[in-house]
């Protein structure tokens, strides 16, 4: 398997249930990101992770809950999310720290539906 | 901080017809620019971007985009639309020092008609 991968592609879940994505990068990268996609929004950034740790959260509720074991795998977990949670969520990696090539790489994404 | 906009979230054009999806930025000091491409069900894909040199980039598919600094602008063009191109397109920008931040626009779903 090349590039990102992110798992499932699709979840449906209640606003009670616990689940988890995952996203793996096979890029040896070193970086990264959890982007949140709504329709007629901009991408918005969630979280950073830069050698396992998190550098930036942009203020995101404490029902999101992202994990990096290593630098090949982020997970984000999710708690009792609201129907406005629903979107395309998008896991990215990049090499950095060059900033001249420090490309972000994205997954296919993980369609969520909260009911 | 940093900010994009892209004029126009729909472009159609005739296949063979000239692309052209506007972005402007906004930010402080001069950014890093991309361009990337959505197809239906996948991720983004970065097509070009824009660090430093030649204001004229060339990316995969046969775009290309110019920075315009006095224009603060990164229009993404292409000759001879294809139907393949059929897409939503999103420009980013970053800061050149720092987290790599990408602040995205709200992306063109840019329609090939045959």
């Amino acid at each position: 398997e090349t590039g990102v991968t992110q798992t499932p592609r699709h979840l449906v879940m209640g606003m009670t249930n616990k689940k988890s994505l995952k996203c793996e990068q096979h890029l040896g990268h070193n970086a990264m990101y959890w982007y949140k996609q709504s329709a007629k929004k901009p991408l918005e950034l969630m979280f950073v992770y830069s050698l396992e740790e998190r550098v930036e959260n942009n203020s995101v509720p404490s029902r999101f809950s992202p994990e990096c074991p290593n630098s090949s795998h982020l997970f984000l977990h999710l708690h009792t999310l609201q129907p406005e949670d629903s979107a395309l969520y998008l896991c990215a990696s990049s090499q950095g720290p060059d900033p001249t090539t420090d490309t972000q790489y994205f997954g296919p994404g993980t369609r969520l539906t909260v009911l | 901080a940093q900010s994009v906009t892209q004029l126009g979230s729909h472009v159609s054009v005739s296949e063979g017809a000239l692309v052209l999806l506007r972005c402007n930025y906004s930010s402080s000091v001069p950014p890093y620019l991309f361009w990337y491409v959505q197809y239906p069900n996948q991720g983004l894909q970065l097509l070009l971007k824009y660090t430093t040199g030649a204001t004229l980039v060339k990316g995969i598919n046969g775009f290309e985009a110019e920075f315009k600094k006095s224009e603060t602008s990164f229009h993404l063009t292409k000759p001879s639309a294809h139907m393949s191109d059929a897409a939503e397109y999103f420009c980013a920008v970053r800061l050149q020092t720092g987290a790599n931040n990408l602040f995205f626009g709200t992306g063109t779903r840019l329609t090939v008609i045959p």
